[in-house]
């Protein structure tokens, strides 16, 4: 059973506008991370923001959102001010430690195009 | 200054000839994760350290092992590298804290089989 869910393969975004990249993720642990990263074409996995699963607060870095809804098992990343440089590929990842079993999954990603 | 180090960053072998790859932490990380990424798909999963305890993806195929002879360093032996081995192989560390932390990543070695 797939365990990150990212249901946009691409998506096309004005420049400046604001941008959300979905995630839905399954898990019977109860604590568990998520995270973003991007990776632009050079291949390199850039880490944007994480979110615990005992948080409250929507975690925030900089111009990165993370809208964490646990009832719904979602985690929404939300990029506002898109600019030029935010083209990449984006991934969505979940960590569970399960006796010393400690992995980190990855969603298929969504290709975020941001046009000028 | 790089945390993850991998070399080497292309690596290009022959069919069939076993190839090594390596990675290099100064995180003092006790978590070592090894990827393979093909093109426009997500890194898919090989193996973990978690100190010296390995685990194997039950879907990584017996051509792919792994060593970790102390907390810095991690290998990934492809021991006759086909066509289909041509991706991105990514190595990522990270604490042990109850999967509440990142992980840091490499910037990889992009292998080409001949």
């Amino acid at each position: 059973a797939q365990k990150i869910t990212q249901t946009q393969p691409g998506m096309f975004v004005q420049e400046k506008e604001a941008v959300t990249l979905d995630c839905t993720y399954d898990t019977s642990d109860q604590s568990y991370g998520l995270f973003w990263y991007k990776q632009p074409s050079s291949g390199e996995m850039i880490f944007l923001i994480y979110q615990g699963s005992y948080d409250e607060q929507n975690a925030t870095e900089g111009r990165y959102s993370l809208n964490f809804q646990k009832a719904r098992k979602s985690a929404n990343l939300v990029i506002s001010a898109s600019q030029l440089g935010d083209s990449a590929m984006y991934f969505c990842a979940m960590r569970e430690d399960v006796n010393r079993d400690d992995k980190i999954i990855f969603g298929k990603g969504t290709r975020l195009h941001i046009l000028p | 200054d790089a945390m993850v180090i991998q070399n080497p960053r292309y690596q290009v072998t022959q069919f069939g000839k076993p190839v090594t790859l390596s990675c290099s932490q100064t995180l003092n990380h006790n978590v070592m994760y090894w990827y393979q990424q093909k093109s426009s798909q997500a890194p898919k999963l090989l193996f973990h350290y978690y100190d010296k305890d390995f685990n194997n993806e039950a879907d990584t195929p017996d051509n792919f092992q792994s060593r970790r002879p102390n907390t810095s360093f991690c290998f990934l032996d492809i021991r006759s590298p086909g066509l289909g081995d041509a991706a991105m192989y990514l190595c990522a560390t990270s604490r042990d804290m109850g999967g509440l932390t990142e992980a840091f990543f490499g910037q990889g070695t992009r292998l080409t089989v001949v």
